[in-house]
């Protein structure tokens, strides 16, 4: 059973233009949300992380939007650029209880960004 | 700084063959991961430290044993391998002063044959 949910495998988008990229959580005791992205032949770096105390953590050009009651958040990129294409993975956090604080990961959006 | 270092960076293994997966931290964090990752199933927690001494598992330890051998090193064990290990594994640990962020070695890709 999948806690941690990203629908969507593929993304393509104009470059300049607006990425959306979505991830749906099951499980209510997560309080803390992590967006990282992967390079091919890389490990995955952190990108930008939401607390459940607040809807919306902004970094330059990335925002990440949380709807708790939905169990919903999104990761805007904009404007996107094609050193952009890369897989996002978002990640969960807050079910673990004791200091190694483990985290469940999606299963990933590839976004193309297109010239 | 070299942050997560992961030897090897690629091997193939023959069914039933042992391998040790070495991961190294040079940033002073207690806690310490071990994740595979496959095609559509993302990040899958293998096993875990929270800190030198101590290791629990995580989502899909079977198969696999680990060694915190010291703060700095976590090594990954497969004691005789299957073609259902093939994976790329990656090492991680616990960015100190965030609650949850993980920074991540470059990744091991195994095949099993």
């Amino acid at each position: 059973d999948q806690q941690v949910k990203q629908n969507s495998p593929s993304l393509s988008v104009q470059e300049g233009r607006i990425s959306i990229l979505n991830c749906d959580y099951t499980n209510s005791m997560f309080d803390y949300f992590l967006w990282y992205k992967k390079y091919p032949a890389e490990g995955p770096t952190f990108l930008i992380s939401i607390s459940s105390i607040k809807d919306k953590n902004e970094d330059g050009r990335f925002t990440v939007f949380l709807n708790k009651s939905a169990k919903h958040l999104s990761l805007h990129i904009v404007p996107s650029q094609p050193g952009d294409s890369a897989v996002y993975f978002c990640a969960a956090g807050g079910v673990s209880s004791g200091s190694a604080r483990q985290l469940t990961f999606g299963s990933g959006t590839q976004l193309t960004v297109l010239p | 700084n070299a942050g997560v270092t992961q030897t090897p960076k690629f091997q193939v293994l023959k069914t039933g063959q042992s391998m040790t997966l070495q991961c190294a931290q040079d940033m002073n964090h207690n806690s310490m991961y071990w994740y595979r990752q496959d095609p559509g199933m993302g990040l899958r927690l293998i096993y875990y430290s929270a800190s030198e001494g101590t290791t629990d598992k995580g989502e899909v330890p079977n198969g696999y044993n680990v060694s915190r051998l010291n703060k700095r090193e976590f090594s990954l064990r497969l004691e005789s391998a299957a073609p259902s290990q093939t994976s790329v594994y990656f090492c991680a640990s616990k960015v100190a002063g965030s609650p949850y962020e993980q920074y991540f070695g470059p990744g091991t890709r195994l095949t099993v044959t």
